[in-house]
């Protein structure tokens, strides 16, 4: 079945430490996204990829990092400048052409 | 500029119940418009959407939504609310032809259902 994988779906970290975020997919969907969702909000864009070894900065991209060597693959290291990484992280993608998104199933994070 | 509001954190019905959560946008341009069901610790999917074609949209699961351009509004019903139906909802807008990245998320509303 084609869809996106995240992993872990938890995990935990304790302040000061990067930790990276999988996002894998096998839709052939050329652009790949990053939301940070907080209780209570909406989904908020932290980094977004249209194109292998490019990508922009969303609206809350202080303290995150992400590459995109692969079509299938896009990255996010949550690093320890980002003061506040406690959240739910959503990967998506789509096809440029609809910009209909498809999510995967979240990492929750969560800093002792 | 896009935005949108969805009005109401929490809505609570009844199995069997009228759902309507509600939902109104701002928009420079006529807009697309999206409804997405979230269960919890689990991704968003897609209920349904609006792309200037008819105004009453059907979605997944017996949803529907309705397109008012007078109103701005774009909100979201079932007619018989069923457990199953229990999760986050979430609004969002877009401009036509504009990049997924550009998608503007309402802050969600709650579904509970009572049996």
């Amino acid at each position: 079945d084609g869809g996106i994988t995240q992993s872990p779906k938890y995990l935990f970290r304790k302040e000061g430490q990067n930790v990276t975020l999988s996002c894998e997919q096998n839709l052939n969907h050329d652009a790949m996204y990053w939301y940070r969702q907080d209780p209570g909000q909406g989904l908020r864009l932290i980094y977004y990829s249209q194109i292998v070894n490019d990508f922009q900065k969303g609206d809350i991209a202080e303290g995150y990092s992400v590459s995109r060597e692969k079509k299938e693959s896009f990255p996010l290291t949550v690093t320890s400048a980002q003061k506040n990484p406690t959240a739910f992280y959503l990967c998506a993608s789509s096809i440029v052409r609809t910009g209909e998104l498809f999510f995967g199933e979240g990492s929750r994070l969560t800093v002792l | 500029a896009q935005s949108v509001t969805q009005l109401g954190s929490h809505v609570s019905v009844s199995e069997g119940a009228l759902v309507l959560l509600r939902c109104n946008y701002s928009s420079s341009v006529p807009p697309y418009l999206f409804w997405y069901v979230q269960y919890p610790n689990q991704g968003l999917q897609l209920l349904l959407k609006y792309t200037s074609a008819a105004t009453l949209v059907k979605g997944i699961n017996g949803f529907e939504a309705e397109f008012k351009k007078s109103e701005t509004s774009f909100h979201l019903t079932k007619p018989s609310a069923h457990m199953s139906d229990a999760a986050e909802y979430f609004c969002a807008v877009r401009a036509p032809y504009s990049s997924a990245s550009k998608i503007i998320f309402g802050s969600g509303t709650r579904l509970s259902i009572r049996p």
